[in-house]
């Protein structure tokens, strides 16, 4: 079936670091991708995303390409604040099905 | 975008009682919701699809029994947990998809999720 594999995390670094968080996935047919993001103690908020081959999701400085000969969806940040320590949670959906995620990767930004 | 909300945000029972979670669409109209939980540290699972009007599709390992499902309009979706025990204590998150949006991007919207804590 489909899956999602990201990178294990903690992610440790410094305020205006650059940010790699990798993911990548297994599906048959054309999936959505999307990056999500859960800061302590809330609910998932949606941090970009890319529906096709080709496309760059982009919000708060983050970005993800929609790979499909790698079957990656890498999230990056070039500078990366003490505010976006939070669990980053890569996922694939198909139509009409309902969300697979990644298992999760923390990042812990220090000033 | 679409705003889910999710009702009580946190919630303390006792061992042997049961606690109802709402979920419910604020600004459109959801043919299909999820219900997902989330073990401390760790990813989301998927536990149940709940589809208006029509029984609820379970995945596997999740009991039926225990996490009752209803989805008796297309703003609400509730999940009672029955008998709770210890283990059952989680994060429960619902999703929302909501069709006038998302059906290019299947793109779904989370509630804040509920947290619950059996004593």
């Amino acid at each position: 079936g489909d899956s999602v594999t990201q990178m294990e995390g903690p992610v440790t670094l410094s305020e205006e670091a650059f940010l790699t968080i990798n993911c990548t996935y297994t599906a048959t047919g054309y999936p959505s991708l999307f990056w999500y993001v859960q800061y302590p103690g809330e609910g998932l908020q949606l941090l970009l995303k890319a529906t096709k081959a080709d496309d760059k999701g982009s919000n708060k400085g983050f970005e993800a390409t929609y790979r499909k000969e790698t079957t990656s969806f890498h999230l990056e940040k070039g500078s990366v604040q003490v505010s976006d320590s939070a669990v980053y949670f890569c996922a694939l959906v198909q139509a009409g099905t309902a969300l697979i995620f990644g298992k999760g990767t923390t990042l812990s930004v220090s000033s | 975008g679409a705003v889910v909300s999710q009702h009580p945000s946190w919630v303390i029972c006792k061992s042997g009682t049961s606690v109802k979670i709402e979920c419910r669409s604020l600004d459109f109209q959801a043919t299909t919701m999820f219900w997902y939980r989330q073990f401390p540290k760790q990813s989301l699972m998927l536990m149940a699809t709940s589809n208006e009007g029509s029984k609820a599709t379970y995945e596997q390992g999740v009991e039926k029994d225990k996490f009752l499902i209803n989805h008796a309009s297309l703003t609400l979706s509730t999940l009672t947990v029955t008998s709770a025990h210890p283990e059952d204590s989680s994060f429960y998150i619902c999703s929302a998809r909501d069709p006038g949006t998302s059906e290019l991007y299947n793109e779904q919207f989370f509630g804040p999720g509920t947290r619950l804590t059996v004593l």
